[in-house]
């Protein structure tokens, strides 16, 4: 089975500007969430998805938004962006609220 | 909201000596789950500990899960310079259509 895929790999990005982030799940997942990784704060939650509902979302403003496909397939997106955005955002996908399967995750860079 | 803390936050170790990280959450929690993140890599599931109480081993690695579902650790015997990378526990914060909270990390460096 093919494994969470993430694109891109990285991204650069300048201030006031908008990312998307896209993330296929393994096949048969229909459970999407995206954690932003930083230094500073570790692996912060931002929202899960299943079956194209947002079922969970975490404390992010609402700058940061997503979308999930029929397919399962899943997006992120993060508008205006600032430098404090600059972080690995990872994708993770599983059956059910256990096993989190992560993909390789975005790089992005905000200047 | 749930915290999920984990100390420490770095440990250095000679290789062949032991490790332990702990992991202690500020509510109950239905399941813990343990993952490690090489660097530059991303986070790979461990293992998942259900039963207040329960402990299983991987190898040199064991999990425990506290008798009150709050809390847990992992401990490494005679590590090995492949077991470099963070470790981090992550539990749902209630039943149901919880989401997972990962704990802040203990980041393992070993000293060959």
């Amino acid at each position: 089975k093919a494994g969470v895929t993430q694109t891109p790999r990285y991204l650069i990005k300048t201030r006031g500007q908008q990312v998307t982030l896209s993330c296929s799940p393994i096949s048969g997942h229909r459970s999407v969430s995206w954690y932003q990784q930083t230094p500073g704060q570790g692996l912060q939650f931002l929202f899960e998805y299943f079956s194209e509902t947002q079922r969970n979302k975490g404390n992010f403003p609402g700058r940061f938004s997503g979308r999930q496909f029929s397919n399962s397939r899943s997006e992120m997106n993060v508008s205006t962006l600032e430098l404090g955005d600059s972080a690995l955002y990872l994708c993770a996908s599983s059956l059910a609220v256990n096993e989190q399967f992560f993909g390789p995750g975005t790089r992005l860079t905000v200047l | 909201g749930q915290q999920v803390m984990q100390i420490p936050q770095y440990q250095h170790v000679q290789e062949g000596e032991d490790f332990t990280t702990y992991c202690n959450s500020s509510t109950t929690l239905s399941n813990i789950q343990w993952y490690k993140q090489r660097p530059g890599g991303h986070p790979v599931f461990l293992i998942q500990l259900v039963k207040s109480g329960e402990v299983k081993k991987q190898k040199r690695l064991t999990f425990q899960f506290g008798e009150a579902k709050k809390n847990s650790s992992l401990h490494i015997t005679a590590t090995q310079t492949t077991d470099v990378g963070t470790y981090f526990c992550a539990g749902p914060s209630n039943f149901g259509n919880e989401k997972l909270t990962f704990g802040t990390g203990t980041r393992l460096t070993i000293i060959p």
